[in-house]
């Protein structure tokens, strides 16, 4: 299973919502990754986990809040976002954190708010 | 992370090779370069990655200049399954780690 799967495709929620995204992986992998790709521009890195602590946050605001609760799972909870916020959200994983290493990535969900 | 520079886009015919410029002229030693590619509507997809010696692998193939200072994707019989955006970057061997995805290039692949 060489997959990383995400939950859900899409995602409407307004300003006042709280909401959660999901990522799921099952091939062993010890680093897990969040990154926002607003359209027609490339991915930018929110945050890195490795072996379920958070190794990297890239000055996300406050209102995501990452959590990997086992070395399979990774969620982005979303509370008080703003229109701008509206972005293709990916998630991916990799074996370690090592620079040799490849990066699988899910399909990602695609978020809209209003 | 060294900074990497790619035409924004390309435009190759079906069945053909394609060539994949990359610059990256502040390259450190310990820098490995990866290229990934993102199809319409998917995430990125990782194609290959070397450090100092070309490399080949079912998808593609990498040439590496000798100073490392550029390298070259190359696609070896364009489909039109190849069209994406491809992004060439520079990752560390040790430490923290963390994609930083450039502007890319995107290829279109004509019938």
């Amino acid at each position: 299973d060489t997959e990383v799967t995400q939950t859900p495709k899409h995602l409407v929620m307004g300003m006042t919502n709280k909401k959660s995204l999901k990522c799921e992986q099952h091939m062993g992998h010890r680093a897990m990754y969040w990154y926002k790709q607003k359209a027609k521009k490339p991915p930018e890195l929110m945050f890195v986990y490795s072996y379920e602590k958070l190794s990297i946050n890239e000055s996300v605001p406050s209102r995501f809040s990452p959590e990997c609760p086992n070395s399979s799972l990774l969620n982005l909870h979303l509370h008080a976002l703003q229109p701008e916020d509206s972005a293709l959200y990916l998630c991916a994983s990799s074996r370690g954190l090592a620079g040799r290493g490849e990066q699988f990535f899910g399909p990602g969900t695609r978020l809209t708010v209003l | 992370d060294a900074k990497t520079t790619q035409p924004n886009s390309m435009e190759s015919n079906e069945e053909e090779p394609v060539h994949l410029p990359c610059n990256h002229s502040t390259i450190s030693g310990t820098d490995y370069i990866h290229w990934y590619r993102q199809l319409p509507s998917q995430g990125p997809e990782y194609v290959i990655h070397g450090l100092t010696s070309n490399v080949n692998n079912r998808m593609a193939s990498l040439a590496i200049a000798e100073d490392r200072k550029s390298s070259t994707l190359i696609l070896h019989r364009a489909t039109l399954r190849d069209a994406a955006v491809y992004y060439c970057i520079l990752r560390v061997a040790q430490g923290a780690q963390k994609l930083v995805f450039g502007q890319g290039t995107r290829l279109t692949i004509n019938p």
